[in-house]
């Protein structure tokens, strides 16, 4: 799995509290991506990461923060979770060559109840 | 933006049988176009990619075909095996900029039957 660890692995949580997922990668790679995946919606981009202290907005960006404080590590933050963020949400490294492949985690499963 | 259609959603084949699945891109300037394998509970996993300075790539039973002028390309397997059944994936990374951005199109559920 490329050295990417993902955790926790499954959480339910109730609307309104806040979720903190993370994402710990061992390949020393530059960029790291946060993703969800939904039924007919295939993976939709979240968030990523070009450094440390470095991101910027994917496509589905609203409701979700992120941060990258050391290269091996990304976090992403709901701030007050909603059930539509009930999905399941992959992690995702590449190295710095801009045509690198991605290399994803095995996700977290999040139910909002 | 980027935007990646991906036909058909399901497809069930015969053992031994081929498997087609097609994807078109939107962004002309499109360089990478990768294809993932999801087997059920883990992430998806790259078996083949293209660029586009290329219209073809093998990979044992495994083939991706690039038509830019058209904005399409597909993967093909042939001889297919029940471990095939999987999610697949196709993706295009925009020409823009430099930060890797993958578009993914929605996926297909291939059942291989034996």
């Amino acid at each position: 799995d490329a050295g990417i660890t993902q955790s926790p692995r499954h959480k339910v949580t109730e609307t309104g509290t806040p979720v903190t997922l993370r994402c710990h990668q061992t390949e020393n790679h530059r960029y790291m991506y946060w993703y969800r995946q939904d039924p007919g919606h295939g993976l939709r981009l979240i968030h990523y990461s070009y450094g440390v202290k470095d991101t910027d907005k994917g496509e589905v960006s609203d409701g979700y923060s992120v941060s990258r404080s050391k290269t091996e590590d990304f976090l992403l933050t709901l701030e007050s979770a909603t059930s539509s963020q009930t999905s399941v949400y992959f992690c995702a490294i590449s190295e710095n060559r801009v045509n690198s492949p991605l290399h994803f985690g095995n996700g977290t499963r999040l139910t909002v109840t | 933006g980027e935007n990646v259609e991906q036909h058909p959603s399901t497809l069930s084949v015969q053992e031994g049988d081929s498997a087609v699945i097609k994807c078109t891109y939107s962004d002309s300037a499109s360089n990478y176009f990768p294809w993932y394998k999801q087997e059920l509970g883990k992430g998806p996993q790259l078996i083949i990619d293209i660029r586009s300075n290329v219209g073809e790539k093998k990979d044992q039973r495994i083939a991706v075909t690039l038509n830019k002028t058209a904005k399409h390309f597909s993967l093909h397997i042939t001889e297919t095996q029940p471990e095939d059944s999987a999610v697949y994936f196709c993706a295009a990374r925009g020409g823009s900029g430099n930060t890797g951005k993958l578009i993914f199109g929605q996926g297909t559920t291939l059942q291989v039957k034996p």
